[in-house]
């Protein structure tokens, strides 16, 4: 079935510095998703892509949706604590599904 | 509430027992989702209701687990004859219409099965 690559798994960064994490498929996804999860919480949508080669910004958090349609990047610029959390990215199925696949996820972690 | 509520928040049973895990999803929210997420691991799609559709149950992983939703409102995910491999967070989502309306998420129950 589809799976989607999430890189790095982990990741310690200190506050302030800038973070970037993809997700990949060898497979073709039309839209992309992001989610965060805080510790205890269910999954929050960051951004949501709909169209090949977009870039959408959501605050300090900016997503882009690859032009093969087989990845995609999330960038976080000056992070700070409440930063904290794991990162999803998620897709449809394919063929006409509403089902979406989740990524293993990155979790980060930001020092004070 | 305004959002997803789940009941228990946390759930520790014996191997062996059945469990029911209750999600009670946004007012006016057609679509309902049942995700696994275990320790490390990204989240497993289980099953998905939309309106009066048959379910989607490609991902359940076993006969053992079930689920129905009443009403086309709460739904009850459960897990017959526990097995310590079934120790997750299940996280239950509902949206409105179509993957353009994002996923709202409960917070989800933990299950532990000793």
């Amino acid at each position: 079935g589809q799976q989607l690559n999430q890189s790095p798994q982990s990741m310690f960064i200190q506050e302030g510095e800038d973070v970037s994490m993809n997700c990949t498929s060898s497979s073709i996804f039309n839209t992309w998703l992001w989610y965060k999860q805080d510790p205890g919480e269910g999954p929050v949508l960051l951004i949501a892509l709909y169209k090949a080669g977009e870039l959408t910004s959501n605050g300090r958090l900016t997503a882009q949706f690859g032009i093969t349609r087989k990845d995609s990047f999330l960038n976080i610029s000056a992070s700070i604590p409440s930063d904290v959390g794991i990162y999803f990215c998620a897709g449809p199925v394919q063929g006409g599904s509403e089902k979406l696949v989740f990524g293993k996820g990155t979790k980060l972690t930001v020092n004070p | 509430g305004a959002g997803v509520s789940q009941s228990p928040s946390n759930k520790v049973t014996e191997k062996g027992k059945d469990v029911e895990l209750r999600c009670d999803p946004i007012s006016g929210h057609t679509a309902l989702y049942w995700y696994r997420q275990s320790l490390g691991q990204g989240l497993e799609f289980l099953i998905y209701f939309q309106g009066n559709s048959a379910p989607d149950k490609s991902g359940l992983p076993s006969d053992r687990f079930s689920a129905e939703r009443t009403g086309g409102s709460v739904s009850t995910l459960t897990i017959q004859r526990t097995q310590q491999e079934d120790s997750a967070v299940y996280l239950c989502a509902s949206t409105r219409v179509g993957l353009r309306s994002p996923l709202h998420f409960g917070n989800g129950t933990r299950l532990t099965v000793t």
